[in-house]
């Protein structure tokens, strides 16, 4: 299958900094990729969607001003966590969609990007 | 809207056993259906899937049967190793909401040998 990777994997900053993290298809291209948010014990909830060239599409009740994606080409989307404050620490998750015919439409899941704010 | 129950764990096995993690879903349209697997220190892996009723996924030795009767999508193995360790989530996607994934809450493994 198709590699995604994220950068960094852990980062720690303090109250009131922003932190970006990148999600890049390491051999394939996506058109649109995905950035997810998993609690302790819990599931992956989806934040929102985002299409290379485009703007990102949020899932309701995120803050799309505190949460900053941009897909600037098809293989690299980043996330900016802006103005972090302790309870946006948490594990952030992204994945890639392929391009249509290729992989069978299949998202492939970078290794996560663990976020703690202090 | 759309979403995935799964049985809570963790589930504790010994090498051999035999694995159901049950999955129920809920949707309004005419899903297709994943597990996933996360191994410690990794990202989410495709398991395998099913795209329609009575479709069966299998891989390395796991299967899932998609059961609209039910609406569930159980995933059993045979014989689980001590490899199998991790966490299992059950996915859905439903193309009413644009193929995004709706994730059940994730089972954890742990295999004894």
């Amino acid at each position: 299958g198709a590699v995604v990777s994220q950068h960094p994997s852990r980062v720690i900053c303090k109250s009131g900094t922003s932190v970006k993290i990148e999600c890049r298809s390491l051999d394939f291209q996506a058109t649109t990729m995905f950035w997810y948010r998993q609690f302790p014990k819990q599931s992956l909830m989806l934040m929102a969607t985002s299409n290379e060239g485009s703007k990102a599409t949020y899932e309701q009740g995120v803050e799309k001003d505190k949460f900053l994606i941009n897909h600037a080409s098809l293989t690299l989307s980043t996330l900016t966590v802006t103005s972090a404050h302790p309870e946006d620490s948490s594990f952030y998750i992204c994945s890639a969609l392929s391009l249509p015919g290729v992989y069978d439409n299949e998202q492939f899941f970078g290794p996560g990007t663990r976020l703690t704010v202090l | 809207g759309d979403s995935v129950t799964q049985m809570e764990g963790p589930v504790t096995l010994s090498e051999e056993a035999f694995l159901t993690i049950n999955c129920t879903y809920t949707a309004t349209g005419y899903p297709s259906l994943f597990w996933y697997v996360q191994y410690p220190g990794e990202g989410l892996q495709l398991l395998l899937k099913a795209t329609k009723a009575d479709d069966k996924g299998s891989n390395k030795g796991f299967e899932a049967t998609y059961r609209k009767e039910t609406t569930s999508f159980h995933l059993e193995k045979g014989s689980v190793q001590v490899s199998d360790s991790a966490v299992y989530f059950c996915a859905l996607s439903d193309m009413e909401y644009g193929n995004k994934l709706v994730f059940g809450a994730g089972t954890i493994l742990r295999v004894k040998s």
